[in-house]
């Protein structure tokens, strides 16, 4: 079974500064993807950045970069030069891929409200 | 403009009664997925669809059903079986069932 976990329930920062939000996920599959979405007020989610278990490189999108480190199961979504539309919750997510009764799930973290601040 | 239409945005539903939430893509993806979220949760898969015809339950399916007749649509029925309907849907699609899933702007269901 997969497990995603978000330790932080609230963030603040202020615009124009980075922040890291932390994600930890559990899977006994050696093949895996890690996956951060955004929820705003409205409700839908918005992906940003996704990283595979086997890229070497670390995923980088715009102003969005996951610092992926595999032997300690973190994939932590970096936000650089916060704005204030930034603020809303996100999300990260996983799918495994070997077991083919569970590549279609994505499983989620319960989410850190991040709140930008002038 | 592609994307992915829910409808309604907002529904109230009297206890006992059946309700189907709509969801339609036009992003030519093959497989579609609809999602439950409750407050400071994240989302729980109820059923998904690899292809048209073809759907599987996911982690919650108790009290719901759905039907894939055509690509383009995924509708949701929330049956009275449901204990606690009350909550947030979510559809999205992904070109397959291995890449990135792309969201609808949900549902808030409502029982009265």
């Amino acid at each position: 079974a997969q497990k995603i976990t978000q330790t932080q329930p609230g963030m603040f920062v202020q615009e124009k500064e980075a922040v890291t939000l932390d994600c930890t996920y559990d899977t006994s599959d050696p093949s895996y993807g890690l996956f951060w979405y955004k929820q705003p007020s409205s409700g839908e989610m918005i992906f940003l950045i996704y990283q595979g278990s086997y890229d070497q490189q670390n995923a980088t999108e715009g102003r969005y970069s996951l610092n992926f480190q595999k032997a300690r199961k973190s994939a932590n979504l970096v936000i650089s030069a916060s704005q204030l539309g930034d603020s809303a919750m996100y999300f990260c997510a996983m799918r495994a891929y070997e077991n083919t009764g569970t590549a279609s799930k994505l499983t989620f973290g319960t989410g850190t409200r991040l709140q930008v601040t002038l | 403009d592609g994307g992915i239409t829910q409808s309604p945005k907002y529904l109230f539903r009297k206890e006992g009664q059946n309700v189907t939430l709509s969801c339609e893509q036009n992003l030519n993806h093959d497989a579609m997925y609809w999602y439950r979220q409750d407050p400071g949760q994240g989302l729980r898969l109820i059923y998904y669809s690899q292809i048209v015809n073809d759907f599987q339950k996911g982690d919650i399916a108790e009290g719901y059903s759905v039907s894939r007749e055509k690509k383009e649509s995924f509708p949701l029925t929330v049956t009275s079986a449901q204990k606690n309907p009350t909550a947030f849907y979510l559809c999205a699609s992904s070109i397959t069932r291995y890449n990135e899933q792309f969201f609808g702007p949900g549902t808030r269901l409502t029982v009265l």
